[in-house]
């Protein structure tokens, strides 16, 4: 299998642009997260999704940042307008696991995206 | 809530000395504890888990074990490499597969 799959792998844009991340999770896993990490934050969990429907969106910081999950095999995490403070990497992690023992099943990362807001 | 705490860093070794990083959680119910290694300018991969009081997680001669009585999961290595260096995080999930992570620990190893 290939792993997740991140596009793109480094991003450089100027504050105000929109960014789009995308993400491509291992075929057959039901469970998508996207992170955020950063020196000073460390790891953030911004929002997960099962079977597609975001299940908690709680991490998300503010109303600039959104996700989707159309299908099972892409998601897309984008911010706009964006702002130098969101400059970090952004990981995106797959699972399977069903309700009752997906707490169990280990999370596979892809190799981020770095984004720097200029 | 959930919580994870574990050692700062760096912590820097040399070859073939013993590691340990602890770890302690804070949680409701039975999550499943896990670490993850990050390399540099990677993503992070799983190196163990355990998923009950009492069970031993080992991988790459890496051992920790669920204490539920102490909420602790420390990592060990008898004898670290240089390719050990990495950035080491705990972490705990809640029934959902939420991972709740700690602050990372880097390991230096140096020959």
């Amino acid at each position: 299998d290939a792993g997740v799959i991140q596009s793109p792998r480094h991003e450089v844009t100027e504050m105000g642009q929109e960014v789009t991340l995308r993400c491509k999770p291992i075929s057959g896993h039901n469970s998508l997260f996207w992170y955020r990490q950063t020196m000073m934050r460390g790891l953030e969990l911004l929002i997960y999704f099962n079977n597609n429907v975001p299940i908690d969106d709680s991490g998300m910081p503010e109303d600039r940042f959104s996700a989707k999950m159309p299908n099972a095999s892409f998601s897309t995490l984008k911010i706009q307008p964006s702002e130098p403070r969101d400059s970090a990497v952004y990981f995106c992690a797959s699972s399977l696991g069903d309700r009752l023992a997906v707490g169990s099943y280990e999370q596979y990362f892809g190799p981020g995206t770095r984004l720097t807001v200029t | 809530g959930n919580s994870v705490t574990q050692m700062e860093g760096p912590v820097t070794l040399s070859e073939e000395a013993f590691l340990t990083i602890n770890c302690t959680y804070t949680a409701t119910g039975y999550p499943s504890l896990f670490w993850y290694v990050q390399y540099p300018g990677e993503g992070l991969q799983l190196l163990l888990k355990a998923t009950k009081a009492d069970d031993k997680g080992s991988n790459k001669g890496f051992e920790a074990t669920y204490r539920k009585e102490t909420t602790s999961f420390h990592l060990e290595k008898g004898s670290v490499q240089v390719s050990d260096s990495a950035v080491y995080f705990c972490a705990l999930s809640d029934s959902w597969g939420k991972l709740q992570f700690g602050a990372g620990t880097q390991v230096v190893v140096t020959p």
